[in-house]
């Protein structure tokens, strides 16, 4: 198993441009987050999933959209980065009815 | 004031140190009790999970959690260069349910043993 796949590891952007993160998990789990890490701060939930079709705003989600089209897969999108968004964004799932969170090795984003 | 309190560290020990890491909190609703390790430019990976008040060891790690004081430590032995990492501390209210395994975390601590 591979268990929690983030694409890409790295990206660099320009201010305005747009990206989407792409998370995998071949657990079949139902519940699915997405953090961002700065130095200082832990983590922070910005959207979460409890199921194919749906998602939910988490602490931080300004700035951000989800989507959650396959129960296997959790997009996260920036239409529009800005510098303030330079950060690691780490992707996290969970089976129904536990609290125990899988992640992944994260993807390190810089916009210049 | 953040609902999870924990100091971020630096914390640099000599190998063989005895190594004490806190977090405080604040929801007196908190029951699911985490420790996570998170080596460099890697994902957290569980390390103890506790419920409710009480110890838990496993092997040179201890997690205790005592709800009155709204107080968590982890204690490691006998401490090794290999356990030099980011330790963050996470709870939640129950096992899923309405909390849809959403976690709140702490800070995280960095933590170096030297040789």
């Amino acid at each position: 198993n591979a268990g929690v796949t983030q694409t890409p590891k790295f990206r660099v952007l320009k201010t305005g441009q747009s990206m989407t993160l792409l998370c995998a998990q071949d657990m079949n789990h139902e519940y699915m987050y997405w953090y961002r890490q700065d130095p200082g701060m832990g983590l922070r939930l910005i959207h979460y999933s409890v199921g194919e079709g749906t998602t939910a705003k988490g602490e931080v989600p300004d700035g951000y959209n989800v989507s959650r089209l396959k129960k296997q897969n959790f997009l996260l999108g920036l239409e529009s980065a800005a510098p303030s968004q330079t950060s690691v964004y780490f992707c996290a799932s969970t089976p129904t009815g536990r609290n125990i969170q899988y992640f992944g090795a994260g993807t390190r984003l810089s916009v210049l | 004031q953040k609902e999870v309190e924990q100091d971020p560290g630096p914390l640099s020990v000599p190998e063989g140190a005895i190594v004490s890491l806190n977090c405080t909190y604040s929801n007196s609703a908190f029951q699911y009790f985490m420790w996570y390790r998170q080596y460099s430019r890697k994902g957290p990976e569980l390390l103890m999970y506790t419920y409710s008040s009480g110890n838990k060891e496993d092997g040179r790690f201890t997690a205790q959690v005592d709800k009155s004081s709204k107080y968590i430590s982890l204690f490691i032995r006998d401490s090794q260069p290999s356990d030099s990492a980011t330790y963050l501390c996470a709870m939640t209210t129950n096992a899923g349910g309405t909390s849809y395994g959403k976690l709140t975390f702490g800070q995280g601590t960095i933590l170096t043993v030297h040789p």
